[in-house]
């Protein structure tokens, strides 16, 4: 049974281009969940989705950034017109139920804008 | 607004020897506490947490941390570490025992066995 999936590992944008990161939650898990690890802080809370649902969007940038996850396939965490200051390292996170927090994470990805 | 901080950004500790990873917390409502680990290129995992009862809580890996509400410290304790502890530590506040949406981190500890 994989743990989450996240693709790519690194993924490097010039400024102005789009990024795409991917999510494959563990089997049998309906709740995923991306955070943020900016450079020298802590993971931040960005969303929370269920299937073809998001629950919680309230740690997301108003502009620019947008997540899915569809009823088949991984969740997308799409960020338009990257900036230098969207550099981080993003995480996502998934469990079968709102729980207290025993979440699977995944290995993340390390988004570098040039 | 809850917060919390780790002092130490970085702790060299030899093997074998004891190590304490500070963390405390600032909230004016009861909260919830974790400790998570991440090892080099894999995602976290949680450690140990506190929801309620005994203030002493033990963990994997023979970690354990203890809840002081009078210090709002919740510090990570080992008494004896391996190499294969060597990782990024970190600790996690909530207001509410579940929901990822209420998860505030902080910026994380680098903990490195020395043989």
């Amino acid at each position: 049974n994989a743990g989450v999936m996240q693709n790519p590992r690194h993924l490097v944008r010039r400024r102005g281009q789009e990024a795409r990161l991917r999510c494959s939650p563990m089997k049998g898990h309906s709740h995923v969940y991306w955070y943020r690890q900016l450079p020298e802080e802590g993971l931040k809370f960005m969303v929370y989705l269920q299937k073809e649902n998001i629950i919680d969007e309230s740690g997301m940038p108003k502009e620019r950034f947008s997540a899915e996850f569809p009823k088949e396939g991984p969740s997308i965490l799409r960020i338009q017109q990257v900036v230098r200051g969207d550099s981080a390292a993003y995480f996502c996170a998934s469990s079968p139920f709102a729980e207290n927090y025993g979440y699977t994470f995944g290995s993340g990805t390390r988004l570098t804008v040039v | 607004a809850q917060s919390v901080t780790q002092l130490d950004s970085q702790v060299p500790v030899f093997e074998e020897a004891p190590v304490e990873l500070r963390c405390n917390y600032s909230s004016s409502v009861s909260v919830y506490l974790f400790w998570y680990v991440q090892y080099p290129n894999q995602g976290l995992q949680l450690l140990l947490k506190y929801l309620s009862g005994s203030t002493l809580v033990k963990g994997i890996n023979g970690f354990e941390a203890e809840f002081n509400k009078s210090q709002t410290s919740f510090h990570l304790r080992k008494p004896s570490v391996h190499i294969s502890d060597t990782a990024e530590y970190f600790c996690a506040v909530s207001l509410t025992p579940t929901g990822a949406n209420n998860l505030f981190f902080g910026t994380g500890t680098r903990l490195t066995v020395i043989p």
